[in-house]
């Protein structure tokens, strides 16, 4: 069983739409949250990052953390053609201090 | 370009050769690593420098080979790869290594064994 589940993709939706991204994780120890935006032909960008549950915003994105679940999720408000990306959730073990990254979601914001 | 450039950006090579990619950043970090993106598979680290000392080598094969002459530069030497070593391979810097330093990745280079 991998450490990180990242849900599937392609996802594709209509420019406006809420789009939700989500992880689940099994490894207790993991304490760092992060999400990254991965462009074509580009290397991977932080968008955001948590070490605690509940929620962070961000301008349009809010990244939310459940650890009694071990669930994360990242939403995208309004979302816009730019938008359009793969998303890596990733996830740190603070002893260990190196990240573990779920497989991405590629994601399709139609105008 | 700024931030974490790598070299080159796309580069074919045969199983017999043997060629090395390059990696600077210009963020004056002290932690840089290797990664490798292959196509429907997560993010593999492979290699952790800190200040210029290895601190992680991930069940690498040793036809991989690392090499950081300061904080600033990394290689990544290879020789006899096979192909399913094509891949996407990714450098990336971070101020220090551990929990709450966040990662600044290059564009990648984009490696085709054939």
């Amino acid at each position: 069983q991998k450490e990180v589940e990242q849900d599937p993709g392609p996802l594709s939706v209509p420019e406006g739409a809420i789009v939700s991204l989500n992880c689940t994780y099994s490894n207790s120890a993991f304490q760092y949250f992060m999400w990254y935006r991965q462009y074509s032909r580009k290397g991977p960008e932080l968008l955001m990052y948590t070490y605690s549950s509940g929620n962070k915003e961000d301008g349009r994105f809010t990244a939310q953390v459940d650890k009694s679940s071990k669930y994360i999720s990242l939403f995208i408000r309004d979302s816009q053609p730019s938008d359009s990306a793969t998303y890596l959730c990733a996830m740190m073990d603070t002893n260990a201090g190196k990240s573990t990254f779920g497989d991405g979601t590629t994601l399709t914001v139609k105008p | 370009e700024t931030g974490v450039t790598q070299t080159p950006r796309h580069l074919v090579m045969g199983m017999t050769n043997k060629k090395s990619l390059k990696c600077e950043q210009h963020l004056g970090h002290n932690a840089m690593y290797w990664y490798k993106q292959s196509a429907k598979k997560p993010l593999e680290l492979m290699f952790v420098y800190n200040f210029k000392e290895q601190t992680e080598n991930n069940s690498v094969p040793s036809r991989f080979s690392p090499e950081c002459p300061n904080s600033s530069h990394l290689f990544l030497h290879l020789h006899t790869l096979q192909p399913e070593d094509s891949a996407l391979y990714l450098c990336a810097s971070s101020p220090g290594q551990g929990a709450g330093y966040e990662q600044y990745f290059g564009p990648g280079t984009r490696l085709t064994v054939t």
